[in-house]
Order: structure tokens, then C-alpha cells, then sequence
């Protein structure tokens, strides 16, 4: 199975901060490399998906980079709604594995 | 308006057994493999099961094979889990998720709401 590694496991920023996690896969897996955010009681919700196309409906502050094992999800100025907990997921081969998730908190 | 609506969770001893279902609406259920992905209470998400739009292809994960069943009734617009042998290991928040697949990408877009599975003595 691939493992796929997140950090930090949780960060404390200001609204307005540039916030920058990032994912480390065991193996290669290409562009297939997805990103999701939950909240409290929710359903997690795709923001970021072959790396680095951004959903319908998610704003513009958040973007993906990355190819191969290394991944990175960029906030460019955090918004109260974006206090959360991101996970990254790698979609390239079955068993689909998540990572640990970063809980993003107010500073 | 894509929405997915998953019931059946409850509480179930463990060796007991349980079926979630999850209601689509909103599109066309028929075209897309469905997922189930499910977080145990204060955890990170794990997949679980997944399964093509005509049922010719189902994957498990290893923690769940041979205990869980997937299928789905198209006709119904719906998708099933089956779980039998439950373990105390298996209470968590079960999801059923969309996925969408292209040739360089392939995602969960769509999630429910989610149901919770308690095993417990």
C-alpha cells in the first residue's frame, strides 16, 4: 500500500497568513494526488484533485502543487472558513490511502 | 443537486452484523464507481470498499475482506454495504463517496453526510 505522509499534523495561523501542508507518498503516484477539507460533523469536500486543478466552487485562494511523491496545498490568505482539518489523498492505485490529516486552528 | 443520503447505522454487538445503504439523486448514479470511505470517531479517513457502475469490478480493503460486501442496485439508484463479523474496530462514520475518474486524475467529489456504526457489547 502506498503511505502517504502529512505535515505538520496541525498548525496555528492568523487570518490573512500564507499556509502551506504538504503530503510525501511512499511511492510515485504521478498527479493523482487529491485534497479535501472537513469540518466538524461534515462530510469531507474535494477542493484540489490531480494535484493541482481546483473543484468548482472552491475559491481561488487555495491551489495544489506537486507531481510524483511530493505534494503541496497552498492557503494564500486564510479566511475564518478555512479553519479545518485537510487531508490529502492518493488516488493512483487501489487501496486508495489518506493521509493523517492537518488540523488548521486560529492562532 | 447532486446528494447522497447514507442510512442504516446503529449500534450492533461485536460477531453481529449490520447493512448501510446510501440514496442518490441529483445524477446519472448509473455512469459512476461509488466508494465507501469511513472514519472511526476522532480519526483520519479510511477507504473502504469501491465498486464500477455495472458491478464488474469491486475492491476491498484488506482490514474489511471477506467480512464486507459491497453492491448497488441501479435501478434504485443505490448503493449497499454489507457488513457481517463486526468488530469493535469497525465503529466509525461510514461514507459513500462519488468518484470521478479521467485519465490523469480520478477523485471522490461528491461525499454524504454519513452514518455512524457503533460495535459494542
Amino acid at each position: 500500500d502506498i503511505q502517504m505522509t502529512q505535515s505538520p499534523s496541525s498548525l496555528s495561523a492568523s487570518i490573512g497568513d500564507r499556509v502551506t501542508i504538504t503530503c510525501r507518498a511512499s511511492q510515485t503516484i504521478n498527479t493523482y494526488l487529491n485534497w479535501y477539507q472537513q469540518k466538524p460533523g461534515k462530510a469531507p469536500k474535494l477542493l484540489i484533485y490531480g494535484a493541482l486543478s481546483l473543484q468548482s466552487g472552491v475559491p481561488s485562494r487555495f491551489s495544489g502543487s506537486g507531481s510524483g511523491t511530493d505534494f503541496t496545498l497552498t492557503i494564500s490568505s486564510l479566511q475564518l472558513e478555512d479553519f479545518a482539518t485537510y487531508y490529502c489523498h492518493q488516488s493512483f492505485s487501489i487501496p486508495d490511502t489518506f493521509g493523517q490529516g492537518t488540523k488548521l486552528e486560529i492562532k | 443537486e447532486v446528494h447522497m443520503v447514507e442510512s442504516g447505522g446503529g449500534l450492533v454487538k461485536p460477531g453481529g452484523s449490520l447493512r448501510l445503504s446510501c440514496e442518490a439523486s441529483g445524477f446519472t448514479f448509473s455512469s459512476f464507481m461509488m466508494n465507501w470511505v469511513r472514519q472511526a470517531p476522532g480519526k483520519g479517513l479510511e477507504w473502504v470498499s469501491s465498486i464500477s457502475s455495472s458491478s464488474e469490478y469491486i475492491y476491498y480493503a484488506d482490514s474489511v475482506k471477506g467480512r464486507f460486501t459491497v453492491s448497488r442496485d441501479n435501478a434504485k439508484n443505490s448503493l449497499y454495504l454489507q457488513m457481517s463479523t463486526l468488530r469493535a474496530e469497525d465503529t466509525a462514520i461510514y461514507y459513500c463517496a462519488r468518484e470521478v475518474y479521467s485519465g490523469t486524475y480520478r477523485d471522490f467529489d461528491y461525499w454524504g453526510q454519513g452514518t455512524l456504526v457503533t460495535v459494542s457489547s
